[in-house]
């Protein structure tokens, strides 16, 4: 069975410009999160969204958004880019948003560099 | 609000070698815990978790992790270190509010097996 995929898996962009990331679940999974990984540290999560509605989100500023589509994969978009969103981002599934003691399965990632 | 602090930034052992590494937890209210692994430019794979039950849960890789409600800890450990562990190790704390399902992460360590 297919993992959750991500892409594209390396972008180079230029403070200021715009991004779009993309993420596929694993099959039956209606939950996607999105997660900053800065070189150093642990993932920071920057948003849930379960059956195309966002259920949470963590502390990033508004150029930060998010949607998930009827097939359940999910856009992040970053927008006016700064040096600091230079990060690997980690998109994550999970059967459901309820509970609490589903697993997240994590993707490979897409590592942003902003120059 | 919950956090993970991780012991240990690097760690260092011998091939055959016990491994122990250090997690500790805040959290009002019981919560759920994991231990992921991710290797060089990869994303993140579940190794174990705990959420309710028996406190020793048993991971994949032959690492196991104890849950300690009064010291507040959940090191992973294994008996006899292999080439192939070395890896970065995150543990990461789950608190169900009812909706939702962020995981809060530490910061890692970075395990290195040495011959």
């Amino acid at each position: 069975d297919a993992g959750v995929t991500q892409s594209p898996t390396h972008l180079i962009k230029t403070r200021g410009q715009h991004v779009t990331l993309r993420c596929s679940p694993i099959s039956g999974h209606k939950s996607v999160s999105w997660y900053q990984q800065v070189l150093g540290q642990g993932p920071q999560f920057i948003f849930q969204y379960y059956e195309k509605e966002e259920r949470g989100r963590g502390n990033f500023p508004d150029r930060f958004s998010a949607r998930q589509f009827p097939n359940y994969s999910s856009e992040l978009n970053v927008n006016a880019l700064l040096l600091g969103d230079s990060a690997l981002y980690l998109c994550a599934s999970s059967l459901e948003v309820a509970g609490g003691r589903e697993t997240q399965y994590f993707g490979p990632g897409t590592r942003l560099l902003v120059l | 609000a919950q956090s993970v602090t991780q012991l240990g930034s690097h760690v260092s052992v011998s091939e055959g070698a016990l491994v122990l590494l250090r997690c500790n937890y805040s959290s009002s209210v019981p919560p759920y815990l994991f231990w992921y692994v991710q290797y060089p430019n990869q994303g993140l794979q579940l190794l174990l978790k705990y959420t309710t039950g028996a406190t020793l849960v048993k991971g994949i890789n032959g690492f196991e992790a104890e849950f300690k409600k009064s010291e507040t800890s959940f090191h992973l450990t294994k008996p006899s270190a292999h080439m192939s562990d070395a890896a970065e190790y995150f543990c990461a704390v789950r608190h169900f509010t009812g909706g939702g399902n962020k995981l809060t992460f530490g910061t890692g360590t970075q395990l290195k097996v040495e011959l």
